[in-house]
């Protein structure tokens, strides 16, 4: 089985602070992304990366970053993090062929972030 | 803009019944859809998929149908059972297009 490991389950940090998310996957997964979960607002793509040190911005990139200097590690970086990052982050990895597609992606258990 | 809309947020089915959970999307290009399943706690898992070479894809209590022409799918559940509680997301991708949509989520009960 496919084992997504994602660094905190939760986690509490102030206004401004530079806050870093750590996932791993250890299945030689091609393919890693970063999402944020909002109530009534699904699931919604930060960052993916398809290869080492190679990334691209999803559809909220706005005051991330990421990471991967590694295969089998993502790291999401929030740069000085605000209030409007509070949320659910998940980390998922898929095998590689592209970007993801006709792959589904296996997801970590999720990281709480509340930023105060 | 959500391309994949859940428009139902919640559902409540007795447990041996049929629970029909819908999804809508927008983006005629979407030729990959996805349903998962998500428990409180824990990342959402990977239930069951169908491409749009199909319109129909089975495995076991679980079925999504596809219909290309009025951009909507749905997942079928039968017979419902109380473990299958918990919150469904579709999600769709495109051939041309590198990421997937996600829906709002549909937060399904079974009543035992």
């Amino acid at each position: 089985d496919v084992k997504v490991t994602q660094s905190s389950r939760y986690l509490v940090k102030r206004t401004g602070e530079k806050v870093f998310l750590e996932c791993v996957q250890d299945m030689d997964h091609e393919n890693m992304f970063w999402y944020r979960q909002d109530p009534g607002l699904g699931l919604r793509l930060i960052y993916f990366s398809y290869d080492v040190k190679m990334k691209e911005k999803g559809d909220i990139p706005e005051g991330y970053s990421v990471s991967r200097e590694k295969k089998e590690r993502f790291s999401l970086i929030l740069e000085s993090a605000s209030t409007n990052q509070t949320s659910m982050y998940l980390c998922a990895s898929s095998l590689g062929g592209g970007p993801g597609r006709y792959q589904p992606q296996h997801f970590g258990d999720g990281t709480r972030l509340s930023i105060l | 803009d959500q391309q994949v809309k859940q428009n139902s947020p919640s559902l409540s089915v007795q447990e041996g019944r049929i629970s029909i959970l819908n999804c809508d999307y927008t983006n005629s290009m979407f030729d990959y859809f996805l349903w998962y399943k998500k428990y409180p706690a824990e990342g959402p898992t990977f239930l069951i998929s169908i491409s749009s070479i199909k319109d129909k894809n089975e495995d076991g209590r679980f079925t999504v149908f596809l219909n290309k022409s009025a951009k909507h799918l749905s997942l079928h559940i039968v017979p419902s059972q109380p473990g299958d509680s918990a919150v469904y997301f579709c999600a769709a991708s495109a051939w041309l297009g590198n990421q997937f949509y996600f829906g709002t989520g549909t937060s399904l009960t079974v009543i035992p």
